[in-house]
């Protein structure tokens, strides 16, 4: 089926220790993004990246770095430098040939200190 | 991009349609409304986005005002499943959405 893969779904973090989050899709899609969520908010935009090797910073990139070497594959990378990692991360991807089409979701990391 | 305003929460009887509010008085020529649902620790669902026309698919339908400063999500016959965080985004060409804290809704037997 078509989707989008986000890998692992629980992952533990100990301080100073770097992590990676993966995040596939074969929907063929250009843009791909990354978010937080914190218990009771919203999501809120780490880093996205519309084409191959090209990625912007959304609003809280400090701590956070991402890749995109394949149209596939974007994935981030939670650094010690983020003092407060523990949070569900969220990938989501589109299409951007047509402006307004909906950006879909994966299921999600949830990430916590140990 | 412009911000909505929706209610904290809502119930609604299992069978009964659901409808949701969602205020977005500043929106702009060009920026579409999206309809997104979250189930507690699963990401977001895609339901529904439209630009000013009144919009329908299987899952919901979005009526957009004519002046386009509000809108109605409807679930038509609402089921338990249906209980989740409900968002509505107004997003334009430069697709960055702007994620408030939803309404959440909760179907009830």
């Amino acid at each position: 089926d078509g989707g989008i893969t986000q890998s692992p779904k629980y992952l533990f973090r100990k301080e100073g220790q770097n992590v990676t989050l993966s995040c596939e899709q074969n929907l063929n899609h250009d843009a791909m993004y990354w978010y937080r969520q914190d218990p009771g908010q919203g999501l809120r935009l780490i880093y996205y990246s519309q084409i191959v090797n090209d990625f912007q910073k959304g609003d809280i990139a400090e701590g956070y770095s991402v890749s995109r070497e394949k149209k596939e594959s974007f994935p981030l990378t939670v650094t010690s430098a983020q003092k407060n990692p523990t949070a569900f991360y969220l990938c989501a991807s589109r299409v951007t040939g047509n402006s307004n089409q909906p950006q879909h979701f994966g299921d999600g990391t949830r990430l916590s200190i140990l | 991009d412009a911000k909505t305003t929706q209610p904290t929460s809502m119930d609604c009887a299992e069978g009964r349609a659901a409808n949701l509010p969602c205020n977005h008085s500043t929106i702009s020529g060009n920026e579409y409304v999206y309809w997104y649902r979250q189930i507690h620790s699963q990401g977001p669902q895609y339901i529904i986005h439209g630009l000013k026309n009144n919009e329908t698919n299987e899952m919901a339908s979005l009526i957009i005002t004519e002046d386009r400063k509000s809108s109605t999500l409807i679930l038509p016959h609402a089921t338990l499943r249906d209980t989740a965080v409900y968002y509505c985004i107004v997003a334009g060409n430069n697709r960055k959405l702007i994620w408030g804290l939803g309404t959440s809704l909760a179907v009830n037997p």
